[in-house]
């Protein structure tokens, strides 16, 4: 079974600075998928970046670009120039590629709280 | 915010009852996940559904059921309530080929509380 491990309960950064959230990943498939949710505290889990298993390039979204590290299975977020309003509970998930008419569930970890200073 | 709506908000039951969540999917989305969110945890896989069938399902026992209408919307029914069933419940809808699905959109959420 895949697992996914955010080894950070919290972190804390301050305004305009940059911060960098961990997520290792344990799978044993070559194909698959790879997210950052961000979740405030109004619940609702918002997409932040995805990256596919098969693309060597590293995503990047505006402020928030990850490096992927495939033989390393390890998946960290980079949030540039920090704002208030990035305040909240980071999780990565894991999807796998190939469906094979099996559900495609996601597999997040525990979560990153980030907190911004002003 | 995504097109991905929950009802109800909040939730308040007793142990033994029986509860339906209800989650209706974005535009052009045919696959709603459920997510059982305990306290400070991540999200977990409950099930899957897609052309109104269950095609997989995370490790939770048969007493939660769910249902996926001809419109994509979808239901997920909990029987038999017990204390560690209270959490946020979270439906994701998405867009599936068959093949693959796309990424997944969440809804705000039902926060169930079993008294």
């Amino acid at each position: 079974a895949q697992t996914v491990t955010q080894s950070q309960p919290e972190m804390s950064v301050q305004e305009a600075e940059t911060v960098t959230l961990s997520c290792t990943y344990d799978t044993s498939e070559s194909d698959y998928y790879l997210f950052w949710y961000k979740q405030p505290p109004s619940r609702q889990m918002i997409l932040v970046i995805r990256q596919e298993a098969y693309k060597q390039q590293n995503a990047t979204e505006n402020r928030f670009s990850v490096n992927f590290q495939k033989a390393a299975k390890s998946f960290s977020l980079k949030i540039s120039d920090s704002q208030l309003g990035d305040a909240a509970m980071y999780f990565c998930a894991y999807r796998r590629g190939y469906s094979g008419g099996g559900a495609d569930g996601l597999t997040f970890g525990k979560g990153t709280h980030l907190i911004i200073q002003p | 915010e995504t097109g991905v709506t929950q009802s109800p908000t909040h939730l308040i039951k007793t142990r033994g009852q029986q509860v339906t969540l209800r989650c209706s999917s974005q535009s052009g989305h045919n696959t709603v996940s459920w997510y059982q969110q305990a306290l400070g945890q991540g999200p977990q896989f409950i099930f899957q559904y897609y052309r109104e069938e269950e095609n997989g399902r995370g490790n939770f026992p048969p007493r939660f059921s769910g249902l996926q209408f001809p419109n994509y919307s979808s239901e997920l029914n909990v029987n038999a309530l017990e204390l560690d069933d209270s959490a946020l419940y979270l439906c994701a809808s998405s867009r599936s080929s068959g093949a693959s699905t796309d990424t997944q959109y969440f809804g705000p959420g039902t926060r169930l509380t079993v008294l």
